[in-house]
């Protein structure tokens, strides 16, 4: 089946830096990816769906300016925490969407630890 | 905005016992309703995905059935193994949405 892999698979980084994250999709065309966030032992918040060569639509709540996503082709999507504080650290995880019939995958995630 | 309930939060069970997941949402028109489990730490595998228009689906030991009228679905495990304890997820996908819509989570422990 179609497979979509993150890098780094987990980060840890000093409060102020910032940090990206790696979405790719391994054997098919992503027309549409998603990224989305996990704290412990809460369900998946979808943070911005991407669409390539076109600017992310973030959910209400999320900033588009702390959370800078990149769609730059059709099997890339990154995801810059900029600025990262403590209250970042999250389990990210990327979808994407494609293949035939259209089905969305997921990424293994990236568990981010910001001290 | 659509908002999907899954009970129980938590359940442990004794390995070789059948048992059901369930899942609510609030607004009917989905396109689709799909069922993940998710081991700590790791990503999403996705299990059965039923299409609107469908009333169940199967995959060996587990069997998801849908009804969208009252907008409930259940994941059905048979013969459950100490290897099934995982969380499991369901997320529907509107009619008019781009993106999933994920429930709350039932995280199973089957006992040894």
């Amino acid at each position: 089946g179609a497979v979509v892999s993150q890098h780094p698979s987990w980060v840890i980084c000093k409060s102020g830096t910032s940090v990206k994250i790696e979405c790719r999709s391994l054997d098919f065309q992503a027309t549409t990816m998603f990224w989305y966030r996990q704290f412990p032992k809460q369900s998946l918040m979808l943070m911005a769906t991407s669409n390539e060569g076109s600017k992310a639509t973030y959910e209400q709540g999320v900033e588009k300016d702390k959370f800078l996503i990149n769609h730059a082709s059709l099997t890339l999507s990154t995801l810059t925490v900029t600025s990262a504080h403590p209250e970042d650290s999250s389990f990210y995880i990327c979808s994407a969407r494609g293949g035939a019939p259209e089905t969305q995958y997921f990424g293994p995630g990236t568990r981010l630890l910001v001290l | 905005k659509q908002e999907v309930t899954q009970i129980p939060a938590a359940l442990s069970v004794p390995e070789g016992e059948n048992l059901v997941l369930n899942c609510s949402f609030t607004d009917s028109a989905i396109y689709n309703l799909q069922w993940f489990r998710q081991d700590p730490g790791k990503g999403l595998t996705s299990l059965l995905l039923i299409q609107s228009s469908q009333r169940e689906q199967t995959s060996g030991r587990l069997n998801a059935s849908l009804d969208k009228s009252s907008g409930r679905s259940t994941l059905y495990i048979a013969a459950s193994q100490p290897g099934d304890s995982a969380t499991y997820l369901c997320a529907v996908k509107g009619t008019g949405a781009n993106n999933l819509f994920f429930g709350t989570g039932t995280r199973l422990t089957v006992i040894p």
